[in-house]
C-alpha cells in the first residue's frame, strides 16, 4: 500500500501568516489523485483540495494544493482564526486509499 | 444539502458485537459508494470499508476482514457497519463518508458525517 508521510507533525503559526505543508508518498500517486482534509478539534473532515490541486465548492481560495507523482503540497496563504486544524492528506489513486499522520496548525 | 447521520456507537466489552448504521439525505443514496474511516483516540483517519452503490462490491481493511460486514439499504437510504468479535485496539470514532461516484475506486470522500463513538472495554 501506499504510504504517505505528512511534515511537519505540527506548525506554530500566528492569524496571517502563511502555512505550508507536506505530503510525501512512498511511491508514485496514480494520476495525481491526492486529496487534503481539514478537521477542526471536534467536527468531522472536510474535503478541501482533490487531484491535488483543484479546491473543493466553497473553500477558499487561500487554500491551494500543488505537487505531482510523491510530492504533494498544500499552502494556506494568509492563516485565519477558523484555519487553525489538523490537516489530512489521503492518495486515492490505488486500493486501500489511505492516509497521512496528519498536521496540525496551531495558534502561535 | 448532503447530510450522514450515524448511530448505534456505545461501549461494548471485548468478544462483542455492534452494528452501526448511517442515515443519508439530500442526495441520490442508491447512486453513490459509501464508505466507512475511523479515527482512534487522538490519532488520524483509518479506512476501514467500502461498498459500492449497489452493495455488489465491497472492501474491507486488513485489520477488520473476517470481523466486520458492510452494508447498505438502498429502500431505507442507510448504510450499517455490523462489528463483531471487537477488541480494545477497535476503539475509535467512526464516520461514514460519501464517496464521489457509483463506485470506491478512485475516487475521494466529498462528506462525512459527524461520526459515532465506539468504547471497548471491560
Amino acid at each position: 500500500e501506499v504510504v504517505l508521510t505528512q511534515s511537519p507533525g505540527s506548525l506554530s503559526l500566528s492569524p496571517g501568516e502563511r502555512a505550508t505543508l507536506s505530503c510525501r508518498a512512498s511511491q508514485s500517486v496514480s494520476s495525481n489523485y491526492l486529496a487534503w482534509y481539514q478537521q477542526r478539534p471536534g467536527q468531522a473532515p472536510r474535503l478541501l483540495i482533490y487531484g491535488a490541486s483543484s479546491r473543493a465548492t466553497g473553500i477558499p481560495d487561500r487554500f491551494s494544493g500543488s505537487g505531482s507523482g510523491t510530492d504533494f503540497t498544500l499552502t494556506i496563504s494568509r492563516l485565519e482564526p477558523e484555519d487553525f486544524a489538523v490537516y489530512y492528506c489521503q492518495q486515492y489513486g490505488s486500493s486501500p486509499r489511505t492516509f497521512g499522520q496528519g498536521t496540525k496548525v496551531e495558534i502561535k | 444539502e448532503v447530510q450522514l447521520l450515524e448511530s448505534g456507537g456505545g461501549l461494548v466489552q471485548p468478544g462483542g458485537s455492534l452494528r452501526l448504521s448511517c442515515a443519508a439525505s439530500g442526495f441520490t443514496f442508491s447512486n453513490y459508494a459509501m464508505s466507512w474511516v475511523r479515527q482512534a483516540p487522538g490519532k488520524g483517519l483509518e479506512w476501514v470499508s467500502d461498498i459500492s452503490n449497489s452493495g455488489g462490491s465491497t472492501y474491507y481493511a486488513d485489520s477488520v476482514k473476517g470481523r466486520f460486514t458492510i452494508s447498505r439499504d438502498n429502500s431505507k437510504n442507510t448504510l450499517y457497519l455490523q462489528m463483531n468479535s471487537l477488541r480494545a485496539e477497535d476503539t475509535a470514532v467512526y464516520y461514514c463518508a460519501k464517496d464521489l461516484n457509483w463506485n470506491f475506486v478512485r475516487v475521494y470522500f466529498d462528506y462525512w458525517g459527524q461520526g459515532t463513538l465506539v468504547t471497548v472495554s471491560s
